[in-house]
């Protein structure tokens, strides 16, 4: 089945810690998204990439870095500069103007 | 500062009512507008896009958009307990693809 596929679903991380956060999709979308949700707020953008090897910050990317090496995989790191990383994570993927996301991801610091 | 603003709610409608939510935005180039339901502790989930003013009819759910008035609004009839979730409003920012998305209304379909 065709869709957003996102792991792990929960991840705990130290102090100090990078983590990555999968994204793969095979919808043959060019377009891919990462936001956060913190509770009782908005999504926000962390990063977007509208083709392969190319993606821009968007309006939280501090403390987070992707690579686009692939169509199908846009992977996000948070690194330890981020320093209240606990949210849950969203990766999408746009077909014509409408975005679509994946179960999402819950970090949790400990 | 562009923004989308919705009500946190939460509104409480009793089974079989109209739901009504709304939705204001900042950005007056912004091209497209959707729905998204998003029940607790999942992911969002499209219900509707609307990118002309008027009226867009899927089933129980109607999108209503006024450019004049910067406002989009859901009206969901004869409203159910299964659609008591938090509704996400958002905005597609002209030529740059990048989307803002309100806080959401949580809605409470009492049964």
């Amino acid at each position: 089945d065709g869709g957003i596929t996102q792991s792990p679903k929960y991840l705990f991380r130290k102090e100090g810690q990078n983590v990555t956060l999968s994204c793969e999709q095979n919808l043959n979308h060019d377009a891919m998204y990462w936001y956060r949700q913190d509770p009782g707020q908005g999504l926000r953008l962390i990063y977007y990439s509208q083709i392969v090897n190319d993606f821009q910050k968007g309006d939280i990317a501090e403390g987070y870095s992707v690579s686009r090496e692939k169509k199908e995989s846009f992977p996000l790191t948070v690194t330890s500069a981020q320093k209240n990383p606990t949210a849950f994570y969203l990766c999408a993927s746009r077909s014509g103007n409408t975005i679509y996301f994946g179960e999402g991801s819950w970090l949790t610091v400990v | 500062q562009k923004e989308v603003e919705q009500n946190s709610g939460p509104l409480s409608v009793p089974e079989g009512a109209i739901a009504s939510l709304n939705c204001t935005y900042s950005d007056r180039g912004s091209q497209s507008f959707f729905w998204y339901r998003q029940y607790s502790g999942k992911s969002p989930e499209l219900i509707m896009s609307i990118y002309s003013n008027g009226d867009k009819e899927d089933g129980r759910f109607t999108a209503q958009l006024n450019k004049a008035s910067q406002y989009v609004s859901l009206l969901i009839r004869d409203s159910q307990p299964s659609d008591s979730a938090t509704y996400l409003c958002a905005a597609g920012s002209s030529g740059t693809y990048k989307y803002i998305f309100g806080t959401g209304t949580r809605l409470k379909v009492l049964a």
